[in-house]
């Protein structure tokens, strides 16, 4: 148990719908992150949000939209998916974004995209 | 963009064995950190180190931020069955603050 819960664990949706991705945390953190994992690649960071305002944006496409309510929770909102998005996507949480401060992961969501 | 090179990719080994994986790059860190994911969870922290020369111990577990700041190593001792899974490297580059992560070593054990 990381104190980071992702849902769903698994997601299987086609190429027009909208789903949502959620991340909760549990650690009392005031910076979270989300990473797309994909086979044979690095994490991939997506988007870094530090005491609910986006503070990050690695060039992701607009059809991923982030959205954090609060401190405790991330969304991740998902449009008109490709297949090249399908893979393993990874809530992270830290106390700030301080270099010191190491990041404690949920265990994802796999996304498949048909 | 930056890069971090883990080797190696893959290993194989045997019950008892020691493993030896590292991570180099062209430029300085600040941070390392190693995590290790098993199938269908996560990424967990096990060691974080802050300083270069920095030898960090946890159980079976040592790791060492270079001297250079540009490389880091990660030692397991008398390997486990247990011990399976992929095991990435991360370094937050001094130049840019960001938290780089490298492609994994995956690690086979045989009992």
């Amino acid at each position: 148990e990381t104190g980071v819960t992702q849902t769903p664990r698994h997601l299987v949706m086609g190429m027009t719908n909208k789903k949502s991705l959620k991340c909760e945390q549990h650690l009392g953190h005031n910076a979270m992150y989300w990473y797309k994992q994909s086979a044979k690649k690095p994490l991939e960071l997506m988007f870094v949000y530090s005491l609910e305002e986006r503070v990050e944006n690695n060039s992701v496409p607009s059809r991923f939209s982030p959205e954090c309510p609060n401190s405790s929770h991330l969304f991740l909102h998902l449009h008109t998916l490709q297949p090249e998005d399908s893979a393993l996507y990874l809530c992270a949480s830290s106390q700030d974004r301080a270099y010191n401060q190491p990041q404690h992961f949920g265990d994802g969501t796999r996304l498949s995209i048909l | 963009g930056q890069q971090l090179n883990q080797s190696p990719q893959s290993m194989f080994i045997q019950e008892g064995e020691d493993v030896s994986m590292n991570c180099t790059s062209s430029s300085i860190f600040n941070t390392w950190l190693w995590y290790k994911q098993d199938p269908g969870e996560g990424p967990v922290l096990l060691i974080a180190l802050y300083k270069a020369g920095e030898l960090t111990s946890n159980g079976r577990l040592t790791a060492q931020f270079g001297i250079t700041r540009k490389d880091s190593f990660l030692n397991i001792s008398a390997s486990i069955p247990s011990d399976v899974g992929i095991y990435f490297c991360a370094g937050r580059s001094s130049n840019t603050g960001k938290l780089i992560f490298g492609q994994g070593t995956t690690l086979q054990v045989k009992p």
